[in-house]
């Protein structure tokens, strides 16, 4: 059974880079079929899709984030990762991780971390 | 970008009845999704591809609609249906989601 678990630190200050890393298990993230994604929910706010990669590497990213948005995936780990730079106060929010397969809606999600961009 | 608008942003209603959420698009979709999200938890894929139920759905959800007008139907309210529902398309990207239908127990 697939399951995805986000991973990183609570805590992040202001103009310094968010770091997230989604552990993928029970199933493999060599797959021609699913794109591999990050949302965020601000607290008491609605889900907001953040960016997706492909195991090949292929992303596609909101233009919200794009200029200081990375993801990447590393198929040797079965991860993939989340670096968005210069946070504010704004980006607080539980961070997700799931997983969504072509032309489907996200099928599998992780439990969420909650982040908070405080000094 | 897609904009989606649901509607309404707080439903009110009692168990046993029937509710429809509404879902609409700035522009012609072919892929809509629904989820619903009981609090403090992840949210969970309920109708994928406009009208289809996800594995392990009860068949009490429905999902219908076109173009750009689309709903989910809830036939018979549970207590465990009493949660925040978004709706998000996957026509283009960037894939985009409603800001959420929450039902509150009259």
């Amino acid at each position: 059974q697939l399951q995805l678990q986000e991973s990183g630190p609570r805590l992040v200050k202001p103009s310094e880079t968010l770091s997230l890393t989604c552990t993928v298990s029970g199933d493999s993230i060599n797959s021609d079929s699913h794109y591999w994604g990050w949302l965020r929910q601000p607290p008491g706010k609605g889900l907001e899709w953040i960016g997706s990669v492909s195991y090949t590497g292929t992303v596609h990213y909101n233009p919200s984030f794009i200029s200081r948005l990375t993801i990447s995936v590393d198929t040797s780990t079965s991860q993939f990762s989340l670096h968005l730079t210069s946070v504010t106060a704004a980006d607080t929010a539980v961070y997700y991780c799931a997983r969504r397969p072509y032309y489907h809606g996200f099928d599998v999600w992780g439990p969420g971390t909650s982040v908070a961009v405080s000094s | 970008e897609i904009v989606v608008t649901q509607s309404p942003a707080t439903l009110s209603v009692s168990p046993g009845e029937r509710v429809i959420l509404s879902c609409r698009a700035s522009q012609t979709i072919r892929y809509l999704a629904w989820y619903q999200q009981i609090r403090g938890q992840a949210p969970r894929l309920l109708i994928d591809a406009v009208s289809s139920r996800a594995t392990g759905v009860p068949a009490r959800f429905s999902g219908s609609g076109s173009g750009t007008e689309f709903t989910l139907t809830i036939s018979s309210l549970q207590s465990e249906d009493f949660a925040l529902y978004f709706c998000q398309q996957y026509h283009s990207w960037p894939l985009t989601f409603g800001q959420g239908t929450r039902l509150e127990i009259q």
